[in-house]
């Protein structure tokens, strides 16, 4: 099967800190991987993709990277603040492409 | 603003009673997709919808229905909730779907949690 694994489920750190959250996937690799940000009771909101031949993308204090060889995706929020406290979901589509699969998430939480 | 607005937010049905939940967007968006999610958990995707074409995955149950009368809305029946249903139900769109050049992001509502009695 197509899996998405987030394997720290909660993550603490202090504000102004970068923090690394981590995903990986199993069997094929995806063309692409997405980055999504979910606050309590609310819908997930996507934050950046990344295709497979980028090693690196950046949004402002986000950054992203994605390796083939360790089929494994990190996503870094540096100088982090109280207000990144929230749930990251990572996503890949299936093979046929007509599902995204979600991990379960980490949640991060940043302490003042 | 564009978006995709679920309703109602919070819903309480009874056991065995059908309920409807719904969906609008405004991006114009070809899909539409609806998701389950329960706490701690990734969500799950029960089925899309791509422009008229009805995509179920093989393991939602049967008790889950959609219907998309037009672009701009999409409905989730459940016809006899049970317990384990109790959830976080999440609509979302995408301009088109699948990982090729045209991959898009999805675009999701604030969800409608669904509590059973």
């Amino acid at each position: 099967s197509q899996k998405i694994e987030q394997n720290s489920e909660a993550l603490n750190i202090q504000e102004g800190k970068t923090a690394t959250l981590t995903c990986n996937y199993t069997n094929y690799s995806p063309a692409y991987l997405q980055w999504y940000r979910q606050d309590p009771g609310r819908g997930p909101v996507f934050l950046l993709l990344i295709r497979e031949n980028e090693k690196e993308k950046r949004k402002e204090r986000l950054k992203v990277t994605f390796d083939t060889t360790l089929k494994q995706s990190l996503f870094h929020i540096t100088a982090s603040q109280p207000a990144d406290s929230a749930t990251y979901l990572c996503a890949r589509w299936n093979q046929a492409g007509t599902a995204l699969i979600f991990g379960k998430g980490t949640t991060l939480s940043v302490s003042s | 603003d564009a978006m995709v607005i679920q309703n109602p937010r919070y819903q309480v049905t009874q056991f065995g009673k059908p309920v409807t939940l719904s969906c609008s967007q405004t991006l114009n968006h070809n899909v539409m997709y609806w998701y389950q999610q329960k706490s701690s958990q990734a969500p799950k995707l029960l089925f899309h919808y791509y422009d008229k074409d009805f995509n179920n995955e093989a393991d939602t149950p049967d008790n889950f229905q959609s219907r998309r009368p037009n672009t701009s809305f999409c409905f989730l029946d459940i016809r006899s909730p049970g317990l384990g249903d109790a959830a976080m139900y999440l609509c979302a769109t995408s301009r088109d779907r699948g990982q090729g050049p045209s991959n898009q992001p999805q675009h999701f509502g604030d969800g409608t949690r669904l509590s059973i009695l």
